[in-house]
């Protein structure tokens, strides 16, 4: 079965600074890895995806990712922080013989001016 | 436009009516969703539509039921609410991997 972790539940980052945002994923095959936003009285938009190939994706608004097997991550990234990207950041995963996507249970993101 | 719209986006309820909330989407999607989300729960999946009369039970049905009669609309019943139904519900639509959500339905049963 497979199963996402997101340890973090909030994370302080100041205007500026870089952020990494921690996903874990647990599956007995290579799975695809998501990430999404959540900002506040929205839905969740989907920021960035990952099949295949370089392990590094590019999303929108400056967010990448980097896939890694051998530690089973998938760690969101942002070189430079901006008070407009506090929301709630969902990982989820799913495979290609069953799309139905698995949620980690978010990290909200809090920017410090 | 790819759109999931949700109605209605906020609603009180006392115990024990029922309610009815109404997801739409504009893209075709064969397959839908309803999700509740609670705080430091992250989303948990109520339902899911494969088309039109082919749902499935998620994870915590219990409590709701759904309908599927068009591919365009999937409705999410609660009959007789309760209090733990309190929540902010969203419904999204699929095309393979790729979601798309609705801005959600803040219920709140009283």
């Amino acid at each position: 079965a497979q199963s996402v972790t997101q340890p973090d539940a909030r994370v302080t980052v100041s205007e500026g600074a870089s952020l990494q945002l921690r996903c874990k994923y647990s599956s007995s095959v290579t799975p695809y890895l998501f990430w999404y936003v959540q900002y506040p009285r929205q839905g969740l938009q989907l920021l960035l995806k990952y099949y295949s190939g370089d392990p590094v994706v590019q999303g929108v608004n400056g967010f990448e990712a980097e896939f890694s097997k051998s530690n089973s991550s998938f760690h969101l990234r942002k070189a430079s922080v901006h008070w407009s990207d506090s929301a709630v950041y969902f990982c989820a995963v799913s495979t290609h013989s069953n799309y139905q996507l698995i949620w980690g249970s978010g990290t909200k993101l809090i920017i410090k001016p | 436009d790819m759109k999931v719209t949700q109605m209605p986006r906020y609603l009180i309820k006392r115990m024990g009516e029922n309610v009815l909330l109404e997801c739409g989407q504009d893209m075709s999607h064969e397959t839908m969703y309803w999700y509740r989300q609670d705080p430091g729960l992250g989303l948990q999946l109520i339902y899911i539509s494969y088309d039109v009369d082919s749902n499935s039970e998620g994870d915590i049905p219990k409590g709701y039921r759904v309908s599927r009669k068009k591919r365009e609309h999937f409705s999410l019943i609660l009959d007789s609410a309760k209090t733990n139904q309190t929540s902010v519900y969203f419904c999204a639509s699929s095309l393979v991997t790729e979601v798309f959500f609705g801005k959600g339905t803040r219920l709140t049963v009283v």
